[in-house]
């Protein structure tokens, strides 16, 4: 089944506690993108990367860091969590026609 | 600065009936808009592309339309069942980054 695949689905964690979340594609899709999704602001895109060792910025990336390796994984790394990041996270994945999404992650730090 | 409005944030609709959802937008060229169906905790999930050269698509009980002189896109559902009951987010692209940016969606809600 073709399918984006985050990790955890849910985590509690304190601030300042390096975290990492995981995100799988099984679609050899190119692009691959982090969005975060808040009441009120809707979702906003944190990175996107267009190919292997290609990321780049998107709208709210600070706080945030990325890594793309190997087309299939692009993990989503906060180095120190602060409550403003507690979130719903999403990646998704794309070649070009309408984006797959991911279950989603919903990341609290206290 | 770009921006996307949903019209509404909530619609409530009897079963059988068409619902219309708006998306306008502003300060933005898109070379195409997608539509996509959220449920509560879930990943959203992609329902429909139509780029700036097409007036209208279809698929099954969904119609898209997008008049870029309006800079606005309507989404129907036919028939409308209890079923389709859900957010619904429009998306502007057409970069060549494959970005696209989202409106906040509206809360569709099909009464039985």
């Amino acid at each position: 089944e073709a399918q984006v695949t985050q990790n955890p689905r849910y985590l509690i964690t304190v601030t300042g506690k390096k975290l990492t979340v995981t995100c799988s594609q099984n679609m050899n899709h190119e692009y691959m993108s982090w969005y975060r999704q808040d009441p009120g602001l809707g979702l906003r895109q944190i990175y996107y990367s267009m190919n292997v060792e290609v990321t780049d910025k998107g709208d709210v990336p600070e706080g945030y860091k990325v890594s793309r390796k190997e087309k299939r994984n692009f993990p989503l790394i906060l180095e120190s969590p602060s409550p403003n990041q507690t979130s719903l996270y999403f990646c998704a994945s794309s070649q070009g026609f309408g984006y797959t999404f991911g279950s989603g992650t919903r990341l609290t730090v206290v | 600065s770009q921006k996307i409005e949903q019209n509404s944030e909530a619609l409530n609709i009897q079963e059988g009936k068409t619902a219309t959802l708006t998306c306008n937008y502003t300060n933005y060229s898109p070379a195409y808009l997608q539509w996509y169906r959220q449920d509560p905790g879930r990943g959203p999930v992609f329902l429909l592309l139509i780029r700036e050269n097409e007036k209208e698509k279809r698929k099954e009980r969904l119609k898209v339309t997008f008049d870029t002189t309006l800079k606005q896109s309507l989404f129907h559902i036919t028939a409308s069942q209890p079923a389709d009951s859900a957010t619904y987010l429009c998306a502007l692209g057409g970069g060549s980054n494959y970005k696209l940016t989202f409106g906040k969606g509206t809360l569709l809600t099909v009464n039985p």
